[in-house]
């Protein structure tokens, strides 16, 4: 079962930021929020992950609600490269499970 | 450093055929996961290996689908026989391992075809 909800999609002008938000109500103390995006035709790639405080680098930042159940991926100018379906997992241990994910059009 | 690489790319075939995907992981990292995506879907999990040990392969389908990473290095994944909803991109990917926070490094894919 998908332990997370996200948009199907959302769309977001070239050099406006972007907010892409994540719900799980059902995350445990342990579970880690991990981002991950997808380019077209190529595997996903690592964006950022938290457990508790809001985190920051150099893709992205991520906004973590204070009870944990939501969180926001925030890309601060988005570029067309940035296009892409963005996936939040939760992941405790090693275990990396991907939903839906949000897909992002950026227009020029 | 190189990547996680796969192969083959692509591959057609006919079903009932047999088809076996290769994976060499990032050197040093314990953990190897088994992905499937089908198009405009994320990715699903098949099996996930720490070193040797295949410890969660409960979306394998085992009756035609398995896997094996002898030595805890490189993986391959085989399909005998292929049917038609086997169509699909196959990933590969590799950690670190051991934590919460190491990232997940993805080759490429091997996109398969099944007429």
């Amino acid at each position: 079962d998908a332990k997370t909800t996200q948009p199907n999609s959302m769309e977001s002008n070239e050099e406006e930021p972007v907010h892409l938000p994540c719900n799980h109500s059902t995350i445990s103390g342990t579970d880690y929020i991990h981002w991950y995006r997808q380019l077209p035709s190529q595997g996903p790639e690592y964006v950022i992950h938290g457990l508790t405080s809001n985190v920051n680098n150099r893709m992205a930042s991520l906004a973590i609600a204070e009870d944990r159940k939501s969180s926001t991926l925030i890309l601060h100018r988005a570029t067309l490269r940035d296009a892409a379906v963005y996936y939040c997992i939760l992941r405790w241990n090693n275990d990396m499970r991907f939903g839906a994910g949000t897909r992002l059009t950026v227009k020029p | 450093e190189a990547g996680v690489v796969q192969s083959p790319r692509y591959k057609i075939i006919e079903k009932k055929q047999p088809v076996a995907f290769w994976c060499n992981p990032i050197s040093g990292h314990n953990t190897l996961y088994w992905y499937l995506q089908n198009l405009g879907q994320g990715p699903e999990l098949l099996i996930r290996y720490e070193n040797e040990e295949a410890v969660d392969d409960s979306q394998l389908p085992k009756d035609r689908f398995s896997a094996e990473r002898l030595k805890g290095v490189d993986s391959t994944l085989k399909i005998q026989p292929a049917e038609l909803g086997d169509s699909a991109v196959y990933l590969c990917a590799s950690s670190p391992g051991g934590q919460n926070t190491g990232e997940l490094f993805f080759g490429e894919g091997s996109r398969l075809t099944v007429l």
